[in-house]
């Protein structure tokens, strides 16, 4: 099946840093991935949406500036979290969509990363 | 916008017993359905999935109808085990089109003991 690998799965960073996580597509092509905040109760909070070549899409209320979407080929796309402080601490987690296929929407998630920031 | 409203649980069961997560939608035209589960320390997994009205998607065990008519996709197994303890999510997509993102429900979780 299609594989979505995130890495890290854990950071640790210190507030004022940044940290980038990547997430790659290891199978199959992803023209579109998702990238997604999980929230202590669970809920999933769909934050932006990265085209390949393009600029990502934000949804309402998620700060561009602050979490930095690049998706620069068919198997990558990187969220950067800039100038992290104590609330960005949170689970995000990558999905994509095998491009190609049938368009059923399902869409391949990654194991998710875990950011703590101090 | 489409949104997702699910039971939120914790829902806690002893093996065998029925189990039902209840999930409504609200959508403009025909999204598709899902339901994801997370097992413990695990990412997403797609569990079922209904395109249209009236599809049932089923796996291992767990079955769920597209009900256009109460705008509902309950999630269902006959005989859940110890091993099905996870948090489930009800999912469609975020417009009509199939290829955009998906909404999530706040997601169940669920305990089976034995």
């Amino acid at each position: 099946g299609a594989v979505v690998s995130q890495h890290p799965s854990r950071v640790i960073c210190k507030s004022g840093t940044s940290v980038k996580i990547e997430c790659r597509s290891l199978d199959f092509q992803a023209t579109t991935m998702f990238w997604y905040r999980q929230f202590p109760k669970k809920s999933l909070m769909l934050m932006a949406t990265s085209n390949e070549g393009s600029k990502a899409t934000y949804e309402q209320g998620v700060e561009k500036d602050k979490f930095l979407i690049n998706h620069a080929s068919l198997t990558l796309s990187t969220l950067t979290v800039t100038s992290a402080h104590p609330e960005d601490s949170s689970f995000y987690i990558c999905s994509a969509r095998v491009t190609g296929l049938a368009n059923t929407g399902e869409l391949f998630f990654g194991e998710g990363s875990r950011l703590t920031v101090l | 916008g489409n949104s997702v409203t699910q039971m939120e649980g914790p829902v806690t069961l002893s093996e065998e017993a029925f189990l039902t997560i209840n999930c409504t939608y609200t959508a403009t035209g025909y999204p598709s359905l899902f339901w994801y589960v997370q097992y413990p320390g695990e990412g997403l997994q797609l569990l079922l999935k209904a395109t249209k009205a009236d599809d049932k998607g089923s796996n291992k065990g767990f079955e769920a109808t597209y009900r256009k008519e109460t705008t509902s996709f309950h999630l269902e197994k006959g005989s859940v085990q110890v091993s099905d303890s996870a948090v489930y999510f009800c999912a469609l997509t975020k417009a009509n089109q199939a290829g955009t993102a998906l909404i999530f429900g706040k997601g169940t979780t669920l305990s089976v003991s034995s």
